[in-house]
């Protein structure tokens, strides 16, 4: 069963456009979101994130939204450079009221591959 | 700064052999986590170390057990492999409680 759904498996945008990527969850204990990126050959690189008490964080071209009541986040990438070309994984944990919950169990989808066009 | 390190890149291993990966995590954190990537799917969460700890652990049999040195360093070591075992292993560390983890580059683990 999982938990962390991205359905869509690729994106392909132009260079200069908005670039969107979907994610959804399901176990309401779920408080804190992150999104990667992950180059062939790379480890994955932390983008952003969001806590549960937010509903939108925004680094430079980077905007994550979060809607709580249907379970469902998005990156949103603007202006997309064919640099952003790469898989995207959506991730989750669930800290507990006290941040005393396990840090280490991350829940990822099975990414997004984004391609960005010149 | 250095980031995670992970040794060695890539590692091919027969069934019923034992392998050790190794990590190094960024310095100043003190938690370690291991994650196994198959292809096509996300990474999925093995364990969790803090201050040499075991603090969590995913649905992997007894065949993988892991430790955290001192030093904060840990390895993972798998046994008796299987052919299913062939993935991508992950360490990310973390400073103390906080919750953005950084990984490494990986490990690329072959079983034949």
């Amino acid at each position: 069963d999982q938990q962390v759904k991205q359905n869509s498996p690729s994106l392909s945008v132009q260079e200069g456009r908005i670039s969107i990527l979907n994610c959804d969850y399901t176990n309401s204990m779920f408080d804190y979101f992150l999104w990667y990126k992950k180059y062939p050959a790379e480890g994955p690189t932390f983008l952003i994130s969001i806590s549960s008490i937010k509903d939108k964080n925004e680094d430079g071209r980077f905007t994550v939204f979060l809607n709580k009541s249907a379970k469902h986040l998005s990156l949103h990438i603007v202006p997309s450079q064919p640099g952003d070309s790469a898989v995207y994984f959506c991730a989750a944990s669930a800290r507990g009221p006290s941040y005393g919950g396990s840090q280490g169990n991350l829940i990822f989808g099975k990414g997004t591959k984004l391609s960005v066009k010149p | 700064d250095a980031g995670v390190t992970q040794s060695p890149t890539h590692l091919i291993k027969t069934r019923g052999q034992h392998v050790t990966l190794r990590c190094s995590p960024i310095s100043g954190h003190k938690s370690v986590s291991w994650y196994q990537q198959v292809l096509g799917q996300g990474p999925q969460f093995i364990f969790q170390y803090y201050e040499k700890e075991e603090r969590g652990r995913g649905n992997f049999p007894d065949r993988f057990s892991a430790r955290q040195f001192p030093n904060y360093s840990s390895e993972l070591n798998v046994n008796a492999l299987l052919l299913g075992d062939s993935a991508l292993y992950l360490c990310a560390s973390t400073l103390t409680f906080t919750d953005t983890q950084y990984f490494g580059p990986g490990t690329r683990l072959t079983v034949l």
